[in-house]
């Protein structure tokens, strides 16, 4: 099993839609996590830090699940530039340094 | 400010060469990290650098690969013997003292073709 595991998509959706992504990671000892973008050959950038009350940062909400081990991130009122794909990303705990990303969800947004 | 900056962009070689891809990160970003990426697939850890700490070699795939990092600074990913399956985007990224290691700014990555 891997330690990061998301649906690939594509998530094939139309402008001003809302759209959400699970990712479910393996080790209940996770500290942090987070969702990165990364656009089509591009470098990943931070898009936000989940905490485990949840957070919101305009048209992007994020959510924590310990108990289920999972993530997710919605998106609302979808955007073309929104097309990307999603990286959820994970500290395992077993050292403060070490990232673990998932392969990416992809988001098509369409006019 | 000037973002993290890797060289080449792109490296096309052949098999069983000799490859070494550079990473300039961010000014007094203290920890380095190179990992790799194979088409389709998510980021693969490779190697971290703290500082004067001994650097986590962990994610190694082999001992063709070894990197270094000069003065605390500048970053060097070394490949010898390259093999077919090393074609990848090699990806450095440098994260500042105090914004939490999580914080990791990525470079333009450099395409490794090997032919």
């Amino acid at each position: 099993r891997k330690e990061v595991e998301q649906d690939p998509g594509p998530f094939n959706v139309p402008e001003g839609a809302t759209v959400a992504f699970n990712c479910t990671y393996s080790n209940s000892a996770s500290q942090s996590f987070f969702w990165y973008r990364q656009d089509c050959r591009k470098e990943p950038k931070l898009l936000m830090s989940v905490y485990s009350s949840g957070n919101e940062d305009g048209r992007f909400t994020a959510q924590l699940n310990r108990a289920s081990q999972y993530i997710s991130l919605l998106i609302r009122d979808s955007k073309l530039s929104d097309s990307a794909t999603y990286l959820c990303v994970v500290n395992p705990g077993d050292s403060s340094y070490k990232l673990i990303f998932g392969s990416g969800t992809r988001l098509l947004v369409r006019p | 400010g000037a973002g993290v900056s890797q060289s080449p962009s792109n490296k096309v070689t052949e098999k069983g060469k000799d490859v070494e891809l550079r990473c300039d990160p961010i000014s007094g970003h203290t920890a380095l990290y190179w990992y790799r990426q194979s088409l389709g697939q998510g980021l693969e850890f490779l190697i971290y650098f703290q500082g004067n700490s001994a650097p986590d070699k962990s994610g190694l795939p082999s001992d063709r690969f070894s990197a270094e990092r000069t003065g605390g600074s500048v970053s060097t990913l070394t490949i010898q013997r390259t093999q077919q399956e090393d074609s990848a985007v090699y990806l450095c990224a440098s994260s500042p003292p105090w914004g939490g290691r999580s914080e990791q700014y990525f470079g333009p990555g450099t395409r490794l073709t090997v032919t």
